[in-house]
């Protein structure tokens, strides 16, 4: 079973709209992070957000909030306001267990996002 | 501050050669990945260290792929002889570790092109 699922491959959005990218996750873990990075066409991966498992609050980086809802195991990245620089590949991904102790992550596949003037 | 660090940004090479690739990490940060992206099989870590010694390798596809770390500012990824199939993306990231977050820190990638 995956253990990160993006079920949507490819999104569209009109600019300054707001869009939400899905994620869930499936762990037994108590302790775990949640992570959304970027990449953009011109091939970088660009980290954007962070939701550890005991953040109380959603976490949000600008546009950018993760909208975390535990119980249903899914954290799906918001971007509002949309601009033209924000089409490109979102990953989402885990790592499971406290920090410190296992460091690799889980990917999705991505969503591919492409914004509309 | 300087990013991660990795060269070449852009390998063509025949099959059958040795192919090396190189990576800085952030200074100060504990831990380095190789990742491997492709179409076909998305984004794949290939092998992690902490503390310059490997934790996982499982992702090393075959014996042709070797990964070292011999100080915390510098790791090789070899292949050696290298195929068509190699061809791919190959990342390197790094991360500080600690109790909060572990985020990783992405370079620009190499690209790979086995003809």
């Amino acid at each position: 079973a995956q253990k990160i699922t993006q079920t949507q491959p490819g999104m569209f959005v009109q600019e300054k709209e707001a869009v939400t990218l899905d994620c869930t996750y499936d762990t037994s873990d108590q302790s775990y992070g949640l992570f959304w990075y970027k990449q953009p066409s011109s091939g970088e991966m660009i980290f954007l957000i962070y939701q550890g498992s005991y953040d109380e609050q959603n976490a949000t980086e600008g546009r950018y909030s993760l909208n975390f809802q535990k119980a249903r195991k899914s954290a799906n990245l918001v971007i509002s306001a949309s601009q033209l620089g924000d089409s490109a590949m979102y990953f989402c991904a885990m790592r499971e267990g406290q920090a410190g102790n296992n460091r690799k992550l889980i990917w999705g596949l991505g969503t591919s996002l492409a914004v509309n003037p | 501050d300087a990013g991660v660090i990795q060269s070449p940004r852009h390998e063509v090479t025949e099959m059958g050669q040795e192919v090396t690739l190189r990576c800085k990490p952030i200074s100060g940060h504990n831990s380095l990945f190789w990742y491997r992206q492709t179409m076909m099989r998305g984004l794949e870590l290939l092998i992690y260290f902490n503390n310059n010694v490997p934790i996982d390798d499982s992702g090393m596809p075959e014996d042709r792929f070797s990964a070292k770390m011999p100080n915390a500012s510098f790791s090789t990824l070899k292949i050696q002889p290298s195929e068509p199939r190699d061809s791919a993306v190959y990342f390197c990231a790094s991360s500080l570790g600690g109790l909060l977050t572990d985020t990783q820190y992405f370079g620009p990638g190499t690209r790979l092109t086995v003809l």
